[in-house]
């Protein structure tokens, strides 16, 4: 099975802070690669596919980056409404892999 | 407007089973695989089964190849996850999910909680 290895576990930062988040596979996984938010009580919420492809309706300060072994999620200027847990998902092969998860707190 | 609704979640003993159901509206149910995630209490996601549009295809989590069984009803646009020898560590928010074409979730339910415990 692929590991993912996200990092940090978690993170403070202030709002309009740049936020980097970081997925390490076990082994190469081209660019096949999902992140996504979740907030207590909403439903989860994808924000990137294959990498770099920004899901429709998700704000442009989020961009992913990366191929192969490693990624990044981006937030460019922090808003309110991104403090939330963010996982990433490879979709390379199955087993689907989870990272273990980043939870972005206010500082 | 997709919506996933799961129901089925409760109380079961370890050993016991259940079954966990996903009712799937607002999208054309037939045409796209499904998954099965789960989340222990204040722990992170846990992907946990898949299967194709037509019901052909599943795959699985080693953890759980064996013990669960992932299914669907296309005529009724439902989905399923049957749960044996259920254990405490199965203790779990489970949410039926969507994939589209790069064959990830895009769409989530809201989860159901099963507490496996005597």
């Amino acid at each position: 099975d692929i590991q993912m290895t996200q990092s940090p576990s978690s993170l403070s930062a202030s709002v309009g802070d740049r936020v980097t988040i970081t997925c390490r596979a076990s082994q190469g996984i081209r660019n096949d690669l999902g992140w996504y938010q979740q907030k207590p009580g909403k439903a989860l919420k994808r924000l990137i596919y294959a990498a770099s492809s920004l899901q429709s309706g998700v704000p442009s300060r989020f961009s992913g980056s990366g191929s192969g072994t490693e990624f990044t999620l981006t937030i460019s200027s922090l808003q309110p409404e991104d403090f939330a847990t963010y996982y990433c998902l490879q979709h390379n092969t199955y087993p689907r892999t989870f990272g273990q998860g980043t939870k972005v707190e206010i500082k | 407007q997709v919506h996933l609704v799961e129901s089925g979640g409760g109380v079961v003993q370890p050993g016991k089973s259940l079954r966990l159901s996903c009712a799937a509206s607002g999208f054309n149910f037939r045409d796209y695989g499904m998954h099965w995630v789960r989340q222990a209490p204040g722990k992170g996601l846990e992907w946990v089964a898949v299967i194709s549009d037509d019901g052909r295809t599943q795959y699985y989590a080693d953890s759980m190849k064996g013990r669960f069984t992932i299914s669907r009803d296309n005529s009724k646009n439902m989905l399923y996850l049957q749960m044996n020898s259920l254990r405490a560590e199965d203790t779990a928010v489970y949410f039926c999910a969507k994939e589209d074409t790069v064959l990830i979730p895009d769409h989530w339910g809201q989860g159901i909680l099963v507490t496996v415990s005597s």
